[in-house]
């Protein structure tokens, strides 16, 4: 069946290390996007791709990376220049940019520590 | 700046009565709005949404109003159950823009 997923769902990095969130949809979505969930806050937006090969930046981009390089995939590296990475991470798909009708479905999430 | 406020951080409702969340927004580019439901260490799951051409969508036991002068938005829940304890994020889209911008979430908790 049909889904988006996320793994590893808890993950630990010592600090200085780059470290990468996979997310994966098979819902053939042409969208997708990585939040960041921290406690008392909204979930931000930290890179979003429409199409493959093309991403652009969200709010919170500073210390992240992604790449897109297939319609499927969206991984999201977490690298040593993010001050505080420890946080839910939540990727999302959508069959196209949100727009219209169109709703976001989200992953289960990672939730990464930095130890 | 936050953009989409959910004022209130938790709500407590009994079983069986009606559950009132609200979101106030400030970008008057808003013309879209989504309700997500999200339970602990799990993604958000959509609920429900409006688009500015309407003051009112229903969908069960859900209702999102929508007050575009007020730039107020609400969704009710009735009658409540427990399953509906969860985190209730509202989310707002502009135009054709693909990003969405959430609230800060609401912690509903329906008691029996």
């Amino acid at each position: 069946d049909g889904g988006i997923t996320q793994s590893p769902k808890y993950l630990f990095r010592k600090e200085g290390q780059n470290v990468t969130l996979s997310c994966e949809q098979n819902l053939n979505h042409d969208a997708m996007y990585w939040y960041r969930q921290d406690p008392g806050q909204g979930l931000r937006l930290i890179y979003y791709s429409q199409i493959v090969n093309d991403f652009q930046k969200g709010d919170i981009a500073e210390g992240y990376s992604v790449s897109r390089e297939k319609k499927e995939s969206f991984p999201l590296t977490v690298t040593s220049a993010q001050k505080n990475p420890t946080a839910f991470y939540l990727c999302a798909s959508s069959p196209h940019a949100i727009a219209g009708n169109t709703e976001a479905f989200f992953g289960q999430g990672t939730r990464l520590t930095v130890v | 700046d936050q953009q989409v406020k959910q004022n209130s951080p938790s709500l407590s409702v009994q079983e069986g009565r009606i559950s009132i969340l609200n979101c106030d927004y400030t970008n008057s580019m808003f013309d879209y709005f989504l309700w997500y439901k999200k339970y602990p260490a799990e993604g958000p799951t959509f609920l429900i949404s409006i688009s500015s051409i309407k003051d009112k969508n229903e969908d069960g036991r859900f209702t999102v109003f929508l007050n575009k002068s007020a730039k107020h938005l609400s969704l009710h829940i009735v009658p409540s159950q427990p399953g509906d304890s969860a985190v209730y994020f509202c989310a707002a889209l502009a135009g054709t823009a693909s990003k969405l911008t959430f609230g800060t979430g609401t912690r509903l908790q329906v008691t029996l």
